[in-house]
């Protein structure tokens, strides 16, 4: 069971290059999340989905789209990166609003 | 919308010695109050979590929790530090719509 699967680990990209960071969950999650970890900031929410189709926005939604297109894939956009989207973000899916289980995260850094 | 503040983004105890990380949350409705624990390079991993009844929690690794609701309090508590502890620590509240919040962490040291 390889839980919540993230790819790529890590990613360098030129500002305004683009990229989609990929989540992949084969739990049967109805629920999926993006977050941004940035230090001592702790977690911040991007965008979620509360199933197949839907998509909603989180605290920090600015430069970022989000895609729910099968029920276990929630893929993250970054149009034009910025050298402010360096961070580590991470993926979560969970059954309802209880237990959520992570990925291993991506580092991605924008020069 | 609902918020956690965590108190003390380091603490450092000594191996044995007693393990308290503070949390404190803002919610308009009934919480559910979770604590994540998170190892180097990473994601974070489930400690334990609070959604209705006893206000006392147990979670792995010997750590509990005790929801104070007039303390608006989700305090991390574990009796005898071990060096395996040492790690970040995050605590989040959701109110139900899964949009959980998380506080900015506390990382433990645990000296031998």
């Amino acid at each position: 069971n390889a839980g919540v699967t993230q790819t790529p680990k890590f990613r360098v990209l030129k500002t305004g290059q683009s990229m989609t960071l990929l989540c992949a969950q084969d739990m049967n999650h109805e629920y999926m999340y993006w977050y941004r970890q940035d230090p001592g900031m702790g977690l911040r929410l991007i965008h979620y989905s509360v199933g197949e189709g839907t998509t909603a926005k989180g605290e920090v939604p600015d430069g970022y789209n989000v895609s729910r297109l099968k029920k276990q894939n929630f893929l993250l956009g970054l149009e034009s990166a910025a050298p402010s989207q360096t961070s580590v973000y991470f993926c979560a899916s969970s059954y309802v609003s209880e237990v959520a289980f992570f990925g291993q995260g991506t580092r991605l850094t924008v020069v | 919308a609902q918020s956690v503040t965590q108190l003390g983004s380091h603490v450092s105890v000594s191996e044995g010695a007693l393990v308290l990380l503070r949390c404190n949350y803002s919610s308009s409705v009934p919480p559910y109050l979770f604590w994540y624990v998170q190892y180097p390079n990473q994601g974070l991993q489930l400690l334990l979590k609070y959604t209705t009844g006893a206000t006392l929690v147990k979670g792995i690794n010997g750590f509990e929790a005790e929801f104070k609701k007039s303390e608006t309090s989700f305090h991390l508590t574990k009796p005898s530090a071990h060096m395996s502890d040492a790690a970040e620590y995050f605590c989040a509240v959701s109110e139900k719509n899964n949009d959980m919040r998380f506080g900015a962490g506390t990382r433990l040291t645990v000296k031998p």
